[in-house]
């Protein structure tokens, strides 16, 4: 069965630093990856994925992320932080099957301080 | 283009009763699937349907159910509700299932149980 951790519950960084959220997977075959970001009483916005080709994606807000298939992870980034990144972020994943869902990690929290 | 709407939004129920919770997704997008969240245990998959067939269920007992219409609106009810069944819910659509495509999720419909 495939499955995320977010090994951190809470991320502290400070504005203008760079940020890093960390996610790593497991899955039989090849993955799938996702990040989203929910923003209170919101919805999941999507920011980014991983399919195939470059390990680094690029998505929306300035956001990037690292596939590392060795590691199996697949960890957000920002060179810059601002404050208005503060919100919950998900890292999902489904293998490339065809039949399994999207499975998401339990979330982890930026605060980003001014 | 309208995003996915869910209904009711808020909602509070006592223990014993059943709800029943409504979603009409992106115009053209055939897949709805549906998730649980809570803040102990981040997201948590219900189910996945496409064109009227469920193709997923996630590990959730038989009080919880779902439907899909022929124009791909969904709904989940769940039955002798429980203290426990307070949370998030929250529905998803997508072009077609399980496939390299991002999920577009609606707001929610935040269910509290008395």
């Amino acid at each position: 069965a495939q499955s995320v951790a977010q090994p951190e519950d809470q991320v502290n960084v400070a504005e203008g630093n760079p940020l890093t959220v960390k996610c790593t997977y497991s899955v039989s075959g090849n993955p799938y990856l996702f990040w989203y970001v929910q923003y209170p009483n919101r919805g999941l916005q999507f920011l980014l994925k991983y399919i195939t080709g470059d390990n680094l994606v690029k998505g929306s807000y300035g956001f990037e992320a690292e596939f590392n298939k060795s590691q199996t992870s697949f960890h957000l980034k920002k060179p810059s932080a601002l404050v208005s990144d503060s919100a919950l972020y998900f890292c999902a994943v489904r293998d490339d099957s065809g039949n399994t869902p999207l499975v998401f990690g339990k979330g982890t929290r930026l605060s980003v301080i001014a | 283009k309208a995003g996915v709407t869910q209904t009711p939004r808020y909602l509070i129920k006592t223990r014993g009763q059943q709800v029943t919770l409504s979603c009409s997704p992106i115009s053209g997008h055939r897949s709805v699937s549906w998730y649980q969240q809570t803040p102990g245990q981040g997201l948590q998959f219900l189910f996945e349907y496409f064109s009227e067939t469920q193709r997923n269920k996630g590990n959730f007992p038989g009080r919880f159910s779902g439907r899909q219409f022929s124009n791909s609106r969904s709904e989940m009810n769940v039955s002798t509700l429980e203290l426990g069944d307070s949370a998030l819910y929250l529905c998803a659509s997508s072009l077609v299932a399980a496939n390299t495509g991002e999920l577009f999720f609606g707001e929610g419909s935040r269910l509290t149980v008395l």
